[in-house]
């Protein structure tokens, strides 16, 4: 079946830093791949997706890149900043050609952003 | 524009108690899933519906009970609520299979 690993958190770092939270997947043909962000308190939101190989996507500075290569889709931002504190879980949904459509989530990633 | 909304925000029971969630979207989407969130174990899936009338399990849908008759509404029962069921629960929707979650608020709930 589709799985997700992320990295384990809470990734702490300092405003301005670069940041990279890794993301890689295991499906079969072509799912699409999301980032999903949960600040406290809330439900989560749609951060930035990809929906077929080498497409980048993008919002809000971060950026990643799906990978079929290497079965990635990590996250990254040049510049964090401390409102970017939250939690961010990679997510796909399986693909038209036989796979499942119901969602697979990994268990998220902590980020703590210092002053 | 309410988008998805949750109701309770916050419950409060005690064990062996019935306890109904209620989901409501406003946009009309096809799909809709109930999931809960614990430390440790991230999104775990409990039940989801690919329209009115239709629904299916989860990764975890033991004591928890759906309904679908309408496309907006997506209520989750607790028959017998149980210590195990404490956790917060998040309500989604999306038009399409496969395509982007839109979550609501969360309902807290803790049982007793």
């Amino acid at each position: 079946g589709n799985s997700v690993t992320q990295m384990e958190g809470p990734v702490t770092l300092s405003e301005e830093a670069f940041l990279t939270i890794n993301c890689t997947y295991t499906a079969t043909g072509y799912p699409s791949l999301f980032w999903y962000v949960q600040y406290p308190g809330e439900g989560l939101q749609l951060l930035l997706k990809a929906t077929k190989a080498d497409d980048k996507g993008s919002n809000k500075g971060f950026e990643a890149t799906y990978r079929k290569e290497t079965t990635s889709f990590h996250l990254e931002k040049g510049s964090v900043q401390v409102s970017d504190s939250a939690v961010y879980f990679c997510a796909l949904s399986g693909p038209p050609s036989g796979g499942s459509y119901i969602p697979t989530f990994g268990r998220g990633t902590s980020l703590i952003v210092h002053p | 524009d309410a988008g998805i909304t949750q109701s309770p925000r916050y419950k409060i029971t005690e064990t062996g108690r019935q306890v109904t969630l209620m989901c409501h979207q406003t946009w009309s989407h096809s799909y809709m899933f109930w999931y809960r969130q614990d430390l440790g174990h991230g999104l775990r899936l409990i039940y989801y519906s690919a329209a009115a009338d239709i629904t299916d399990k989860g990764e975890v849908p033991d004591g928890y009970v759906v309904s679908r008759s309408k496309t907006e509404n997506f209520p989750l029962t607790l028959e017998s609520a149980t210590r195990s069921q404490t956790s917060v629960y998040f309500c989604a929707s999306s038009q399409l299979a496969g395509e982007t979650q839109y979550f609501g608020p969360g309902t807290r709930l803790l049982v007793l």
